[in-house]
């Protein structure tokens, strides 16, 4: 059974400080993705990695995937307040041949909060 | 444009009432899914679909029910609403060449009296 693990769950921080939000996974997948979520809202593609080594960049955050580590970073470079959101990792779950299974296993998710 | 739509976005409604909740998607996806999130919480899936015709039970128990009838359409449906119930509830979609990466509509807020 494929599980995913988000720390920290929760996260304050100052503006202008740096930090990284940690997504961990049980099994084999190299496709992994990254969500934004605001208050009452839905959920927002920020990033979207798929392979050993792939790294992304957007603004003040930036997503590494480590296949053989089975670790994804998302880190947060400077924090502004409008960065303050619920964070998610998605993990695929991939068959034995490498097809998709089609469904995301998703992390609990890391609530950040930064403050001025 | 492509693009997931979910209607109503807002739903109060009193205990015992059958409700649907709409999901469309432009985007000519075979992939559907329904989640369930309580506020500040972690999703739930609920439902999913790989094409016409095809419904899976999610991960989380629900007493709703879905179909999917038309490639571009997934309604949820809870034949009798509870307390229970109250929830925001996400649709997602995803296609062959987008890979596996889910597409959000904006949720349907649903509140049972």
């Amino acid at each position: 059974e494929l599980k995913v693990e988000q720390n920290p769950l929760f996260l304050s921080m100052q503006e202008g400080k740096n930090y990284t939000i940690y997504c961990n996974y049980s099994t084999t997948s190299d496709r992994l993705y990254w969500y934004r979520q605001d208050p009452g809202k839905s959920l927002e593609s920020l990033f979207v990695l798929l392979s050993n080594g792939a790294v992304k960049q957007e603004g003040r955050l930036m997503a590494s995937l480590d296949t053989k580590a089975r670790l994804s970073t998302l880190h947060i470079t400077a924090a502004v307040h409008d960065l303050s959101a619920t964070y998610f990792c998605a993990v695929d779950l991939l068959l034995n041949y490498g097809g998709s299974q089609g469904n995301l296993i998703f992390g609990k998710g890391t609530k950040l909060s930064v403050k001025p | 444009e492509a693009d997931i739509y979910q209607t109503p976005r807002y739903l109060v409604i009193g205990t015992g009432k059958k409700i649907t909740l709409e999901c469309s998607q432009t985007m000519g996806h075979d992939k559907m899914y329904w989640y369930q999130q309580d506020p500040g919480m972690e999703l739930h899936l609920i439902h999913y679909s790989y094409g016409v015709n095809s419904t899976e039970k999610g991960d989380l128990s629900s007493e709703s029910t879905v179909s999917r009838i038309r490639t571009e359409h997934f309604p949820l449906t809870l034949e009798s609403a509870r307390p229970s119930h109250t929830s925001q509830y996400l649709c997602a979609s995803s296609g062959p060449w987008g890979g596996s990466e889910q597409y959000f509509g904006p949720g349907t807020r649903l509140t049972v009296t």
